[in-house]
């Protein structure tokens, strides 16, 4: 089932503006990942926080760990038309591979 | 580059036919591989977990008889969508883990039933 929670659903914002999309989780984790869909393709792995991480930083990617609120927090910053995608958080169960799939968040950034 | 690939892309098949498709890990080795399927503007929901030399595990609520999935090789795990419907149109998507804790996802695969 799914364990994470996203918002916003969607998100449109101006070329240039910071994009914050959120995930929440229900159950314990050891660590939490993003990750970039565009429409009708694979995957794209962005960055993994342990579960023992409270932020970290990839570019112009901004990931936050809250395990006492069971959130997470992935802030791009100055955003471009080719960031438009759809992006999920996902968590591991602990003591198993498995990834559990957050709603996601479709972002779309305005020229 | 690539580091896990499906096999094919996309195909159209006919209701009550079968269809397999491929999931490959192209330099690692993967005893645990994994499939998701997603709908149309929607999440990734996990289907089951392939298992190198052992049965596959499966989701609560996904039919085991209906998707089968075969982990043949530490390269190579198959599933096989059994006399689909057009309710089983969807997109596939397999992934590896890759050194315990990254996994790579495949491109998909998109199944359309007439």
């Amino acid at each position: 089932s799914q364990q994470g929670e996203e918002d916003p659903q969607a998100l449109s914002i101006q070329e240039g503006e910071n994009a914050t999309m959120n995930c929440s989780y229900k159950t314990s984790i050891n660590n939490l990942q993003w990750y970039r869909q565009n429409s009708g393709r694979g995957l794209v792995h962005l960055i993994l926080i342990r579960s023992n991480e409270r932020e970290k930083h990839s570019g112009r990617l901004r990931v936050t760990l809250d395990t006492s609120k069971k959130s997470s927090s992935l802030l791009i910053t100055a955003s471009r038309a080719a960031d438009t995608a759809s992006y999920f958080c996902a968590t591991d169960v602990q003591g198993a591979q498995k990834l559990v799939f957050g709603q996601g968040t479709r972002l779309t950034i305005n020229p | 580059g690539a580091v896990v690939s499906q096999h094919p892309s996309r195909v159209i098949c006919k209701s009550g036919t079968s269809v397999k498709i491929e999931c490959r890990s192209l330099d690692f080795q993967a005893t645990t591989m994994f499939w998701y399927r997603q709908f149309p503007k929607k999440s990734l929901m996990l289907m089951a977990t392939s298992n190198e030399g052992s049965k596959a595990t499966y989701e609560q609520g996904v039919e085991k008889d209906k998707f089968l999935i075969n982990h043949a090789s530490l390269t190579l795990s198959t599933l096989t969508v059994t006399s689909a419907h057009p309710e089983d149109s969807s997109f596939y998507i397999c992934s590896a883990p890759r050194r315990g804790l990254e996994q790579y996802f495949g491109p998909g695969t998109r199944l359309t039933v007439t």
